[in-house]
């Protein structure tokens, strides 16, 4: 198994506090990505990083920053948590991004409620 | 815009009972396409994948053919047991140049004794 792991696993908080999920992985992966997976909706992308201080925005970025200060961690912020961002958040590495040998491989999962 | 569409589950089926999971596409070009499986309380895993048409993904006794001409990617697995319980997801990349994934929506299996 891919060395990833998510922390917290799980979190409840209140409406309108910041929070910051972490994602640390040991495998030297320069790709990093953080989704969010709602019932009816599967898995949709928030940020995805190529390498230190390199990010992106993702599908449904609004509401979230990400920071990578170094190759192994990949941080998510929520500024001011709103119920809307109630979900199971999860992250990915991959070591090469495209090609046939592309694989994204996930860590464990966060849950966050946002009360 | 790009999609991937699921069955909607859960699947229900008893030990040895075959099993299809529907997943049709829409994609411009030529995408590749993954199954992905999550088993309760971890995170997805690569189950399999095709990158062109006609290609057959398979892996532990789970089967899935690139049909580019009903643009489906069908799961098949000929006796399912109850250690293969757990969410599907059929997903698609636009080309073999970009990481992004696109994911259905998940058919959650669930396997009796």
């Amino acid at each position: 198994d891919a060395g990833i792991t998510q922390s917290p696993r799980h979190k409840v908080t209140e409406t309108g506090t910041p929070v910051t999920l972490r994602c640390h992985q040991t495998e030297n992966h320069r790709y990093m990505y953080w989704y969010r997976q709602d019932p009816g909706h599967g898995l949709r992308l928030i940020h995805y990083s190529y390498g230190v201080k390199d990010t992106d925005k993702g599908e449904v970025s609004d509401g979230y920053s990400v920071s990578r200060s170094k190759t192994e961690d990949f941080l998510l912020t929520l500024e001011s948590a709103t119920s809307s961002q109630t979900s199971v958040y999860f992250c990915a590495i991959s070591e090469f991004p495209a090609g046939d040998y592309n694989e994204q491989f996930f860590g464990p999962g966060t849950r966050l409620t946002v009360l | 815009g790009d999609s991937v569409t699921q069955m909607e589950g859960p699947v229900t089926l008893s030990e040895e009972a075959f099993l299809t999971i529907n997943c049709t596409y829409t994609a411009t070009g030529y995408p590749s396409l993954f199954w992905y499986v999550q088993y309760p309380g971890e995170g997805l895993q690569l189950l399999l994948k095709a990158t062109k048409a006609d290609d057959k993904g398979s892996n532990k006794g789970f089967e899935a053919t690139y049909r580019k001409e009903t643009t489906s990617f069908h799961l098949e697995k000929g006796s399912v047991q109850v250690s293969d319980s757990a969410v599907y997801f059929c997903a698609l990349k636009l080309s073999l140049s970009t990481d992004k994934l696109i994911f259905g929506t998940g058919t959650r299996l669930q396997v009796f004794p």
